[in-house]
């Protein structure tokens, strides 16, 4: 069964501080991660995502990801934040056997003081 | 393009009713996935429908069930509603069943079960 683990519950940062949030993933075959944010009071919407390829992924509003096969990870950074980057921030991952099931990590509160 | 919507979005029940909901995706989009969202467990899995037929369903009892119609709109049924029942039950579309497509959210619909 897949499983995702996000690190940190709760983060607060100030205006221009770098951020990286963990992911990890479980699962023993060939997977597809998203990083969907979640702003106030809005629906959860897609940050960036990672098939295949370059392990290094772009994603909307200066987010990227690493993805380590090795380490089974896929943390998402952002160089400096912003205060509208204040959301929450979950890590997905599905496996191309199971196309439309999506196993989510428990989000990262991010708030970052202005 | 409209985005996802959920009907209705708040809903008030008490234990032992029965609940439906409707989802209605982007149009085009064929598949449609099922979410429960609460503050302790996270986003978990309800099942996910294609071409009017379940391709995935996750681990929630058989009080959960679901359907979807030639037009691709969805709904979820919770018979015999519990108090652990209250969350806010989200609605995803995809365009197709492929793994690389990202899941476009709705708002979610928010159940309260007294």
């Amino acid at each position: 069964a897949q499983s995702v683990s996000q690190h940190n519950h709760h983060v607060i940062l100030s205006e221009a501080a770098s951020l990286e949030l963990g992911c990890n993933y479980s699962y023993g075959g060939t997977v597809n991660l998203f990083w969907y944010v979640q702003y106030p009071g809005q629906h959860l919407q897609l940050l960036l995502k990672y098939f295949s390829g370059d392990p290094l992924v772009k994603g909307i509003k200066g987010f990227e990801a690493e993805f380590i096969k090795s380490k089974f990870s896929f943390n998402l950074r952002k160089p400096s934040v912003q205060w509208s980057d204040t959301a929450e921030y979950f890590c997905a991952v599905n496996a191309e056997t199971n196309a439309g099931k999506s196993t989510f990590g428990d989000g990262t509160t991010l708030t970052v003081k202005p | 393009k409209a985005g996802v919507t959920q009907t209705p979005r708040y809903l008030i029940k008490t234990r032992g009713q029965q609940v439906t909901l409707s989802c209605s995706p982007i149009s085009g989009h064929r598949s449609v996935s099922w979410y429960q969202q609460t503050p302790g467990q996270g986003l978990q899995f309800l099942f996910e429908y294609f071409s009017e037929t379940q391709r995935n369903k996750g681990n929630f009892p058989g009080r959960f069930s679901g359907r979807q119609f030639s037009n691709s709109r969805s709904e979820m049924n919770v018979s015999t509603l519990e108090l652990g029942d209250s969350a806010l039950y989200l609605c995803a579309s995809s365009p197709t069943s492929g793994s690389h497509n990202e899941q476009f959210f709705g708002p979610g619909t928010r159940l309260t079960v007294l």
